[in-house]
């Protein structure tokens, strides 16, 4: 049974540019959250998707957008780079079944902006 | 708003010697507590929780217990190994905020043979 699937796993951009990140939960999760984690920080919530919708977002501005498939696949995309994106993106899968504490992490992808 | 402090590192230990990570937590509520930890290149993976106070996590030789007077959740393990190294993230869930996690800025652990 695959895990979480992130891709890419690296990316490096310029700024102004815009991205978008991929993640493929696992098998029977249909929650998506997104985080950013900065170098040598803890990890910092973007925003949830569940049944293609937002649900729940974090202090982001909204450059930082998503999208889930019906296959519970998502993206982040995030608009005009800046230098202060740079960082590991994170994605975490949970259950069926609403709020939980069982959440799966991916490897991350790790994007850099010059 | 709800936020977690754990000590700075990077803490650097001998093999099989005790290991305590400190964290403290401030939550409007009682959430549900988590220790994450990151291996080298790795995405993040959850070591143990509790879920309500007084409870015990225990994974793989490490234990934290929700301290609902101390507001602290630290992790403990008795003798650690050169594998155990990496950073260690402590993590809150509020029953009412979804499946959101508010970490820690993390705890890298180093240990020496």
């Amino acid at each position: 049974d695959a895990g979480v699937t992130q891709s890419p796993t690296h990316l490096i951009k310029t700024r102004g540019q815009q991205v978008t990140l991929r993640c493929s939960p696992k098998s029977g999760h249909d929650t998506v959250s997104w985080y950013q984690q900065a170098l040598g920080q803890g990890p910092q919530f973007i925003f949830q998707y569940y049944e293609e919708e937002e649900r729940q977002r974090g202090n982001f501005p909204d450059r930082f957008s998503g999208h889930q498939f019906p296959n519970y696949s998502s993206e982040l995309n995030v608009n005009a780079l800046l230098l202060g994106d740079s960082a590991l993106y994170l994605c975490a899968s949970s259950p069926m079944g609403g709020p939980t504490d069982t959440q799966y992490f991916g490897p991350g992808t790790r994007l850099t902006v010059l | 708003g709800n936020s977690v402090t754990q000590m700075e590192g990077p803490v650097t230990l001998s093999e099989e010697a005790f290991l305590t990570i400190n964290c403290t937590y401030t939550a409007t509520g009682y959430p549900s507590l988590f220790w994450y930890v990151q291996y080298p290149g790795e995405g993040l993976q959850l070591l143990l929780k509790a879920t309500k106070a007084d409870d015990k996590g225990s994974n793989k030789g490490f234990e934290a217990t929700y301290r609902k007077e101390t507001t602290s959740f630290h992790l403990e393990k008795g003798s650690v190994q050169v594998s155990d190294s990496a950073v260690y993230f402590c993590a809150l869930r509020m029953k009412d905020a979804g499946n959101m996690l508010t970490f820690g800025g993390g705890t890298r652990l180093m240990v020496k043979p």
